[in-house]
């Protein structure tokens, strides 16, 4: 089974406070993690990954965390900006992809993020 | 810098028409590939060609066919559009060597009446 499930639909937080979006896995062989942010009437565009040999990646405002013993991996913002607002999409590639590298990513249903000002 | 190039934007087709959707890339990346996004399903890979002169099926290939004419140009047909095939479809292409991102076009929305 390889399946990378974001539960959540939407979140609302206010401008200034912090953002958590998580994304579950179902397959302990995943061994890299990327969210991307999608805008309307754009295509997706790469935020920020994490490799499983780590459990936490930082990109000023933007932090990754990753519990490989909950097969769960977590997107903070801090601090959270109107700018923010957008859909996020986790993705990995499929465990049995590393060998032959054909770069295939599987997509989490993404989560609607609104900042309010 | 234009990225990945899509084309149409917008379509409208009848039930049974067909349709080329064209998508480029200059930013001389070995792999491309071919999402559907559908509410509440995120995004789901159509075919890709990890490298020029190939082609695989993704997830949800049927109804679709796919050519890499080039480098730079991987374009998807769909022979005979069916309403299950309205959906906002995106190209994205990879530099080859490891994991990465991927750099997507902004998408394409075809709506079959």
């Amino acid at each position: 089974d390889q399946q990378v499930k974001q539960n959540s639909p939407s979140l609302s937080v206010q401008e200034g406070r912090i953002s958590i979006l998580n994304c579950d896995y179902t397959n302990s062989m995943f061994d890299y993690f990327l969210w991307y942010k999608k805008y309307p009437a754009e295509g997706p565009t790469f935020l920020i990954s994490i490799s499983s040999i780590k459990d936490k990646n930082e990109d000023g405002r933007f932090t990754v965390f990753l519990n490989k013993s909950a097969k769960h991996l977590s997107l903070h913002i801090v601090p959270s900006q109107p700018g923010d607002s957008a859909v996020y999409f986790c993705a990995a590639p499929p465990p049995r992809d590393g060998s032959s590298n054909t770069g295939k990513l599987i997509f989490g249903q993404g989560t609607t993020l609104q900042v309010k000002p | 810098n234009a990225g990945v190039t899509q084309t149409p934007k917008f379509q409208v087709l009848k039930t049974g028409q067909s349709m080329t959707l064209q998508c480029a890339q200059d930013m001389n990346h070995n792999s491309m590939y071919w999402y559907r996004q559908d509410p509440g399903m995120g995004l789901r890979l159509i075919y890709y060609s990890a490298s020029e002169g190939t082609t695989d099926k993704g997830e949800v290939p049927n109804g679709y066919n796919v050519s890499r004419l080039n480098k730079r140009e991987f374009s998807l047909r769909l022979e005979s559009a069916a309403p299950s095939q309205t959906s906002v479809y995106f190209c994205a292409s990879m530099r080859q060597g490891g994991p990465q991102p991927q750099h997507f076009g902004d998408g394409t929305r075809l709506s079959i009446l």
